[in-house]
């Protein structure tokens, strides 16, 4: 059973073009985190977002978390070829005995120059 | 400042034979996991550890065994390996409070033939 849902899986556009990514669940998090990840390395963390409701911008990316907890969406702004790479949702549980992480599938965004 | 190394990068099986994947960590995290990465199956935790001594099965634990008998080290052990066991895997060392991170080796290419 896959907790997260990322959409869309793969993503191949234009330089210059603006995209949103989607990471949704029937769960609530403690917390959601967004990860790159390029060919042969392990992911390297982007943001990480608390608070439902919150909005957190890294240059020409925004995160939102949803209201609830359960949905996050990453939206970049005039994507350059250096944004291509694999991007991954995380939720985290954190309390009692669970302390997982987990994972999304992953939406794999080309920019085309 | 090595963060998170994995040892070996790459490594060719035989079905039936074992071995040992190290993950260690200079960080001084309490939290360390073992992912592994298959194509359209984004990353799925195998095993976890939420400090020296304790570990606990995540979703795909079947196949591999692990141990933490230092605080900065990681063992995954595959006693007997299984083409299905092809994969990348993936170690991090999970900072879980305040904010939730983790920090990736830069994986270990298995291929089981």
């Amino acid at each position: 059973t896959q907790l997260l849902e990322q959409s869309p899986q793969f993503l191949s556009i234009q330089e210059g073009e603006n995209l949103t990514v989607y990471c949704n669940s029937s769960s609530v998090f403690s917390s959601l985190q967004w990860y790159r990840q390029e060919p042969g390395e392990g992911p390297v963390l982007l943001v990480t977002v608390v608070t439902g409701g919150e909005v957190k911008k890294l240059k020409r990316l925004t995160f939102q978390f949803g209201d609830a907890r359960k949905d996050s969406s990453l939206h970049i702004t005039a994507a350059q070829p250096g944004d291509t790479g694999l991007y991954l949702c995380a939720g985290a549980r954190v309390g009692g005995s669970n302390y997982k992480l987990t994972f999304g599938k992953g939406t794999l965004l080309t920019v085309n120059p | 400042n090595a963060g998170v190394t994995q040892t070996p990068k790459f490594r060719v099986l035989k079905t039936g034979q074992s071995m040992t994947l190290l993950c260690a960590q200079d960080m001084n995290h309490e939290y360390m996991y073992w992912y592994r990465q298959d194509p359209g199956m984004g990353l799925r935790l195998i095993h976890y550890s939420v400090g020296e001594g304790t570990t606990a099965k995540g979703e795909v634990p079947d196949g591999y065994n692990v141990s933490r008998l230092k605080k900065q080290n990681f063992l995954l052990g595959l006693e007997s390996a299984a083409p299905s066991q092809t994969s990348v895997y993936f170690c991090a060392s999970i900072v879980m409070t305040p904010n939730t991170e983790a920090f990736f080796g830069q994986g270990t290419r298995l291929t089981v033939v």
